[in-house]
């Protein structure tokens, strides 16, 4: 069965610090990747995706990630955090033919 | 243009007790989700609906659980009976079917259900 594995359940940095969240997925064909992230009070909504072409992808908000195929990872970065990045992250995998599979989710706090 | 809107936002039920959750898609969405999500844990797909076909419902628990979309636009997820162990946020996405496993889902608020 897929999986999706995000190794840090909190995170906490300073503002200005550099973030990398991890996401591994467990699955064997084509898959369509994306991180979703939910501010406090708000819906989930999307950050970034990539289904295929260049593994580095931008998102909003200065974030990108790097789907890494040998490694089946989709990890996510920020070169520099706000404040206002203080939100809760989740990976998300959903295959060609297969259905969605979240990760458990990444809570992210930012100290001003 | 309207987001993905549900209803209600909050219920509190005893177990044994039926309850029904409506959700009203973004216009033009053909593809309708169903997730439950427990606390601490991500979304977990419970039914993926193109246009009034249900078309995987394979983590739909359904001795107890059922869904429809009738017309191919809004939605209700019924438990019945439900059980302390139902007790989490049921969230209803849609997306265009155009792009299928690539399109963006886009969320509702989600109902918050506690079962006692």
């Amino acid at each position: 069965a897929q999986s999706v594995s995000q190794h840090n359940h909190h995170v906490i940095l300073s503002e200005a610090a550099s973030l990398e969240l991890g996401c591994n997925y467990s699955y064997g064909g084509t898959v369509n990747l994306f991180w979703y992230v939910q501010y406090p009070g708000q819906h989930l909504q999307l950050l970034l995706k990539y289904f295929s072409g260049d593994p580095l992808v931008k998102g909003i908000k200065g974030f990108e990630a790097e789907f890494i195929k040998s490694k089946f990872s989709f990890n996510l970065r920020k070169p520099s955090v706000q404040w206002s990045d203080t939100a809760e992250y989740f990976c998300a995998v959903i295959p060609n033919a297969g259905k969605s599979t979240f990760g458990d989710g990444t809570t992210l706090t930012v100290k001003p | 243009e309207a987001g993905v809107v549900q209803s209600p936002r909050y219920k509190i039920i005893e177990k044994k007790q039926p309850v029904a959750f409506w959700c009203n898609p973004i216009s033009g969405h053909n593809t309708l989700y169903w997730y439950r999500q427990n606390l601490g844990q991500g979304p977990e797909l419970l039914i993926r609906y193109e246009n009034e076909e249900a078309v995987d419902d394979s983590q739909l628990p359904k001795d107890r659980f059922s869904a429809e979309r009738l017309k191919g636009v809004d939605s209700t997820l019924k438990i019945q009976p439900a059980e302390l162990g139902d007790s989490a946020v049921y969230l209803c996405a849609s997306s265009s079917a155009a792009g299928g496993p690539r399109e963006t889902q886009y969320f509702g608020p989600g109902t918050r259900l506690l079962v006692l």
